[in-house]
């Protein structure tokens, strides 16, 4: 089993829509835990941080639930500038150290 | 800020080459971590280091890779003899020990091994 799972898509939606992604991670020890995004051909770039309290940043909603091991990302107002592949990372503590195991990706196409 | 600098861009070489792939991470950070990229695979976590020295190698797929890290602003990713399967798009990140939260990617060296 992968340490962090999710479905790669590609989600195709319209502008405007509401998107949801899911993330599932294997190592229940687990503390911290990110989205990146990344665009076509350039490096991962941190979106936002998923704390125990979920968090929000504009149309960017972030939540966590330990029991089932899963984070979530949702995008409401989808923009066309939002198309990108968004990456679930997991910080699975080991010795203290940073060490952040990315999941593939699920990539997101937003269209007129 | 410089951000995290990459050399070489681009890289074609033929398969048994050796090929070195180097990075400068951000002044002032303590980590830094060597990532492959490809389709198949994802984002693959190689190598990283915490202040100069090698803490989890365990992500290096062979004796055929080999990463150092002499100072705090270089560092250097080695393939020798380079294989065809080794062609895929290398990352280098830093950041800073605490928080463990923001890793800062370098632009990626694109390798392709012919």
């Amino acid at each position: 089993r992968k340490e962090v799972e999710q479905d790669p898509g590609p989600f195709n939606v319209p502008e405007g829509a509401t998107v949801a992604f899911n993330c599932t991670y294997s190592n229940s020890a687990s503390q911290s835990f990110f989205w990146y995004r990344q665009d076509c051909r350039k490096e991962p770039k941190l979106l936002m941080s998923v704390y125990s309290s979920g968090n929000e940043d504009g149309r960017f909603t972030a939540q966590l639930n330990r029991a089932s091991q899963y984070i979530s990302l949702l995008i409401r107002d989808s923009k066309l500038s939002d198309s990108a592949t968004y990456l679930c990372v997991v910080n699975p503590i080991s010795g203290g150290y940073n060490k952040l195991i990315f999941g593939a990706g699920t990539r997101l196409a937003v269209h007129p | 800020d410089a951000g995290v600098i990459q050399s070489p861009r681009h890289e074609v070489t033929e398969m048994g080459q050796e090929v070195t792939l180097r990075c400068k991470p951000i002044s002032g950070h303590n980590s830094l971590f060597w990532y492959r990229q490809t389709m198949m695979r994802g984002l693959e976590l190689l190598i990283y280091f915490n202040n100069n020295v090698p803490i989890d190698d365990s992500g290096m797929p062979e004796d055929r890779f080999s990463a150092k890290m002499p100072n705090a602003s270089f560092s250097t990713l080695k393939i020798q003899p380079s294989e065809p399967r080794d062609s895929a798009v290398y990352f280098c990140a830093s950041s800073r020990d605490r928080p463990p939260e923001k890793l800062f990617f370098g632009s990626g060296t694109q390798l392709s091994v012919l």
